[in-house]
Order: structure tokens, then sequence, then C-alpha cells
């Protein structure tokens, strides 16, 4: 079945970086876009970055742009967020997700159980 | 950026119940809307895209309309596993972006 595995969420000091990757199984990575989709406690959701299928196209949220990348291997069926210069505010649960539509990106059809960042000193 | 406003933002009801939540978009974004429902500490789970087209597996009892910049979610008949956060997301254009959430409880 089609499966998004996360890791790399953790405790991080203010202004460290962090690595987050995502695993996915059970359908064609390379075919799809992806996503990732944050939750800070107590909020709503936010979404992140996007990846195009082939890794070309990205697009990132203002509030992490020229801080976190999105990248992927399709070699690895993985998918990738670097977080650089964390910042309080960036503490959330982090969710990868796959689009929805071939070659698309759009909403979200398959989630992960996601990854806990806690940026604090 | 195109922003999503869903009221009410908490919504109590009874089993049984019919259920509307409304998600209006700052500018038209035709029918390239989504509905999430999400469950206290789990990850959110896709219910319907294109405004009114409904994922496979979800239960009829869920509808979406609208198009332009009104849309809504009914849910026909409230059942005890529908309680829940449900969120509206556009993808007419990145950003992408949610509405801020309604918290369906039980009354």
């Amino acid at each position: 079945q089609v499966q998004l595995v996360e890791s790399g969420g953790g405790v991080v000091q203010p202004g460290r970086s962090l690595r987050l990757s995502c695993a996915a199984s059970g359908f064609t990575f390379s075919s799809y876009g992806m996503h990732w989709v944050r939750q800070a406690p107590g909020k709503g959701l936010e979404w992140v970055a996007v990846i195009s299928y082939d890794g070309n196209n990205k697009f990132h949220a203002d509030s992490v742009k020229g801080r976190f990348t999105i990248s992927r291997d399709n070699s690895k069926n993985t998918l990738y967020l670097q977080m650089n210069s964390l910042r309080a505010e960036d503490t959330a649960v982090y969710y990868c997700a796959k689009d929805g539509v071939v070659q698309g990106w759009n909403y979200m059809d398959v989630w992960g159980k996601g990854t806990t960042v806690t940026v604090s000193s | 950026d195109i922003q999503m406003t869903q009221s009410p933002s908490t919504l109590s009801a009874s089993v049984g119940d019919r259920v509307t939540i409304t998600c209006r978009a700052s500018q038209s974004i035709s029918s390239w809307l989504a509905w999430y429902q999400q469950k206290p500490g789990k990850a959110p789970k896709y219910l319907i895209y294109k405004a009114s087209s409904l994922e496979s597996g979800v239960p009829s009892r869920f509808s979406g309309s609208g198009s332009g910049t009104e849309f809504t979610l009914t849910i026909s008949s409230l059942q005890p596993d529908d309680f829940a956060t449900y969120y509206c997301q556009q993808y007419n254009s990145s950003p992408l972006t949610f509405g801020g959430g309604t918290k369906v409880e039980i009354e």
C-alpha cells in the first residue's frame, strides 16, 4: 500500500539546522509532486513547500523561503527538507504528503504520520 | 497569496445532525479546492478534491459544493466517527493555502 514515513525530527537549538526525510513506497514516486506541510502545537495546517515530480520545480512558503529547501532523490524514493537557521516558530509536526495528480501539484492525497521538530534553547 | 477563511471555527452538533462548513477564498479559485479531516494526534485525511469530487472510500454522507470564492462541506447525517477538525485547501495558485479549520464537537 502507499506509505510515507518521515524521520529526522528532534529537539534543536535556535539557529541550528536539521534535515527531514520522507521514505515513500507503494507508488511510482518519480511520477508525483511531493509536499511538506507543518502544524504548530494546537494550530492549523501550514503548507511549507512543494517539489515537482522530476525535482526541476520547487516552491517554498514565504515563512521559510531562504531558510528551508525541499529536494528529492527519485533513485531512493525519498523526499527531503533541509531546514537551516531554525526559529522557535518553526516548532511543529512536519508532514510529508503526496500530490494527488500525476505530474501535478495540487491537493495531497496521502500523508505520512509526521515527525516532530522542536526548536528550543 | 490567496487567503482561505473557514466558518464557523467550532461547531457543536449531535449524531444524526446535518452539518455545513463554509470556506471562502479571497479571490476566485474556480473549483480548485480540497477538503481534509483531521483527528487529534493523527495526520489529515483527504476527503474531497475539485470542490465536489469525493475520494474513493469516503462515505457518501460527505459532500462538497461551490465554485469561485465560496464553498461548502456538508455532512448529511453526522456519525460518531465524524467528530474531528476539517480543513479546506486551495490549489489554484502557489503558495497553496489552508483554511484555519473547523472543529466539529459533540453537543
